[in-house]
């Protein structure tokens, strides 16, 4: 499994951009990199995926270091609802997901 | 449905007891899969059925738990003589493919307290 390196927390004000980094040297040259998040008292939901180019979605955008030992998830304008523990997943020839400690982010109003 | 649903929303167990805990997948998506929270950030992967067959099950700890996934009915975890540590929100999720790169769809978990 790929280990993963998240900052334990984060701090944003509303309306600002967040830059989540993720660090995952071990990563295999086939797998892709999920994010996940968890909202409070909920489950996890998805966030985005990538395997070596940037991509974006409604939520957010992915940018991949050329090495892939590194991600960053880019929340464009932070909302009071992005309040979550977010989650760089990265994914090996199984389904499961292998969570680590994940990023706390706290956004201020 | 459209979304995961989990029964029940908590659970209450003296240590010892059994503990049984559901979940109905979205409708359409053929794998399942159980993670337990222990503490907040913690999540541990149990097992996943394919279907009714068992698709992983390296997480599951062989004594006390088991789990199934019948047709035409919610998916089971069972836990047979809770102990303390068995204390968690246990979440289900589901998704349409085993691809890597295909999305889970969590529940809102069950919290199990084992007293």
């Amino acid at each position: 499994d790929a280990k993963t390196t998240q900052p334990n927390s984060m701090e944003s004000n509303e309306e600002e951009p967040v830059h989540l980094p993720c660090n995952h040297s071990t990563i295999s040259g086939t797998d892709y990199i999920h994010w996940y998040r968890q909202l409070p008292s909920q489950g996890p939901e998805y966030v985005i995926h990538g395997l070596t180019s940037n991509v974006n979605n409604r939520m957010a955008s992915l940018a991949i270091a050329e090495d892939r030992k590194s991600s960053t998830l880019i929340l464009h304008r932070a909302t009071l609802r992005d309040a979550a523990v977010y989650y760089c997943i990265p994914g090996e020839f199984t389904d499961k997901l292998i969570f680590g400690t994940g990023t706390r982010l706290q956004v201020f109003p | 449905g459209e979304e995961v649903a989990q029964t029940p929303k908590h659970l209450v167990r003296g240590e010892g007891q059994k503990a049984k805990l559901y979940c109905a997948p979205i409708k359409g998506h053929s794998y399942v899969f159980w993670y337990q929270q222990v503490l907040k950030n913690e999540f541990k992967f149990l097992i996943s059925f394919q279907n009714e067959n068992v698709f992983d099950e390296t997480g599951m700890p062989k004594e006390r738990f088991s789990a199934k996934c019948l047709p035409n009915s919610p998916c089971s975890l069972e836990i047979q003589a809770t102990k303390l540590e068995d204390s968690a929100v246990y979440f289900c999720a589901s998704s349409q493919s085993s691809l890597r790169t295909d999305t889970q769809y969590f529940g809102p978990g069950t919290r199990l307290t084992v007293l």
